[in-house]
Order: C-alpha cells, then structure tokens, then sequence
C-alpha cells in the first residue's frame, strides 16, 4: 500500500533555532518527492522537488534531503523564524502505469510552531 | 498576473443542498485537481483533470461532480449526496501530471 509517514505530528521551537522535519514512504514506482509549506487557511506553497537521483535540495534557509534506498526524506529548517510556524507536507508521486496516471500520495504533515 | 484562483473563500451551505464551488488558472496547466482537507488528515484528491472534457475520479469521489469544458476552469459541485461535506477544498494545476502543483487559496465549505 502506497503511503507516506510524517515526523513529528507537531513540534514546537524557539526562534533562530534549526529544526529536523522527516518523511518515510513505500510508495512504488517513485517518480519524485515534494515537500510544501501550508499556512493555515492558505493552498500549500511549493518548497522542493527532488527526483531518485537527487540527494539533497536547497531552497533558502530550507534543505530536503532525500534517500531512495531507505526511502526517506528530511526537511532541515535553519535559523528558524516565525514566518516558518506552517504546516509541512511531504508529497510522493508515483510514475505512471500503463493504464494508470501518476498518483499522489500526501502525508498527514507537520504542524511546526516557532516560539519568539 | 498568472495564478490559480478559488472562490469563494467561506461557504455556508444548508444540509441537502448541492454547491458549487470555483477553481481558475491563467498558467495555461493542462492538468487540474480538487483536492479535500480535513483536520489532522492529509490532502485527499475528489477529482481530477489532464485535459479539456476529460476528467477522472480520485480517491473519494462519492457525492462530488465536476466539469472541465475549459483549460482555465474546474469547477467542483458538492451534492447533497456527499454525507460529511464540511471541509477545506482544494483546488490545483499543474502543467504536466507529474509537474510541480499550483494550488489554490481554498475554500472552506460548512454544512449548517
């Protein structure tokens, strides 16, 4: 069964500290990984995408990692600052079937809380 | 100003009654998605388009419908016969199936 598992439900951090968010999937085939930032009432925004060749992806103070072996993924929050208080998403994509499109497959997310 | 645009943001509905609920793009994206959002759960896809007049169902299609007569819009109706329809919709667009995903603000839909 396709699914993807976040860590921690919740987390709650001071201001200007690091953070460690993680994702483990069994989605097969794997066609790529996604995380996102949703703030609340809003459409989740885009942070990184990362295919199977690709260990690590940057996006400012935010840095995914990813291992296709073990089939896990980390999202490295630096110098953290209140903006950050979201939810994040990690999106697996399948590839596509003979018969079937690409299925997407959303973890339940991180709800991370950044303290002044 | 390209996005993906949804409205209305709040919706209040009677119990029994169908909605509609709008989701637009100028990004000129092919494929298009609804997805629904409740709390503590992930984002679980309704419906979902890759071209003009074809649509498919997702994962939990029961008591929506939706229509894709133009690339720009999809359009979601919530039925009377969706039993727990109270929730966030999302609405998306992508330029491929596999591509990154726009999304849309929401709506939030109540069922009084």
């Amino acid at each position: 069964k396709n699914q993807v598992e976040q860590s921690p439900q919740s987390l709650i951090i001071l201001e200007g500290k690091n953070c460690t968010l993680q994702c483990n999937y069994t989605v097969s085939p794997f066609s790529n990984l996604r995380w996102y930032k949703q703030d609340t009432g809003r459409g989740p925004v885009s942070l990184t995408i990362m295919t199977f060749s690709e260990n690590t992806k940057s996006n400012g103070r935010y840095t995914a990692t990813l291992d296709a072996d073990t089939k896990q993924s980390s999202l490295h929050i630096t110098a953290s600052q209140l903006s950050d208080s979201a939810s994040y998403i990690c999106v697996v994509i399948t590839l596509p079937g003979y018969s079937n499109a690409s299925k997407i497959i959303f973890g339940s997310g991180t709800r991370l809380s950044i303290q002044p | 100003d390209g996005g993906i645009t949804q409205s209305p943001k709040y919706l209040f509905r009677k119990e029994g009654q169908n909605v509609t609920l709008s989701c637009e793009q100028n990004l000129n994206h092919d494929a298009m998605y609804w997805y629904r959002q409740d709390p503590g759960q992930g984002l679980r896809l309704i419906y979902y388009s890759q071209i003009v007049n074809d649509f498919q169902k997702g994962d939990i299609a029961e008591g929506y419908s939706v229509s894709r007569e133009k690339k720009e819009s999809f359009p979601l109706t919530v039925t009377s016969a969706q039993k727990n329809p109270t929730a966030f919709y999302l609405c998306a667009s992508s330029k491929g199936d596999r591509d990154r995903e726009f999304f849309g603000p929401g709506t939030r839909l109540t069922v009084l």
